[in-house]
């Protein structure tokens, strides 16, 4: 089956710095990826649309200056968390679908103290 | 509205009985259905999924789909401590809704296998 690979697994930082989370798929091809956050007890929200080779499209209430999204190639998709702050603390989990349905890495949990 | 609604739970069923998990969607023309499972601290895992009106069974899943009615559900047969998780019901907007080709996920379920 499909494979997602999402690196680190899980991330601690200091306020005000940034932290960069990877993702791949590693035996197909994604020209899209989705990037969710999930908080304590609540369901996956999507933040963004990584698209391969042009600007990612946010969802409403993201801020794209601050999640800042690169999906240079076929295989791989970056979120960065820029000057993360202790809200920002959360469950990040990138996924790709060679076609449908939809499949997950395993997720960063990002602690920002 | 919520866009998809389920049951936060926890629903807690002994083993070897048949679990029932519900969830709605408000956007009529929602084409596809998923089923995920989520244990803590983990990401989503796919279970099930379902485009067509009907009963889908693989194992001891089964997803039921009634679009008229506007509901999906999961029924899970010999339930096992294993089994025991959150389960999320995610909907696929349909892209002439404006909503794009994404997944909008339910709260999930969280199911609890006694022994």
């Amino acid at each position: 089956g499909a494979v997602v690979s999402q690196h680190p697994s899980w991330v601690i930082c200091k306020s005000g710095t940034s932290v960069k989370i990877e993702c791949r798929s590693l035996d197909f091809q994604a020209t899209t990826m989705f990037w969710y956050r999930q908080f304590p007890k609540q369901s996956l929200m999507l933040m963004a649309t990584s698209n391969e080779g042009s600007k990612a499209t946010y969802e409403q209430g993201v801020e794209k200056d601050k999640f800042l999204i690169n999906h240079a190639s076929l295989t791989l998709s970056t979120l960065t968390v820029t000057s993360a702050h202790p809200e920002d603390s959360s469950f990040y989990i990138c996924s790709a679908r060679p076609n449908s349905p939809l499949h997950f890495g395993n997720g960063t949990r990002l602690t920002v103290t | 509205q919520k866009e998809v609604e389920q049951n936060s739970g926890p629903l807690s069923v002994p083993e070897g009985a048949i679990a029932s998990l519900n969830c709605t969607y408000s956007d009529r023309v929602s084409q596809s259905f998923f089923w995920y499972r989520q244990y803590s601290g983990k990401s989503p895992e796919l279970i099930m999924s379902i485009y067509s009106n009907g009963d889908k069974e693989d194992g001891r899943f089964t997803a039921q789909l009634n679009k008229a009615s506007q509901y999906v559900s999961l029924l899970i047969r010999d339930s096992q401590p294993s089994d025991s998780a959150t389960y999320l019901c995610a909907v696929n907007n349909n892209i002439l809704t404006g909503g794009g080709n994404k997944l909008t996920f339910g709260t999930g379920t969280q199911l609890k296998v006694e022994l």
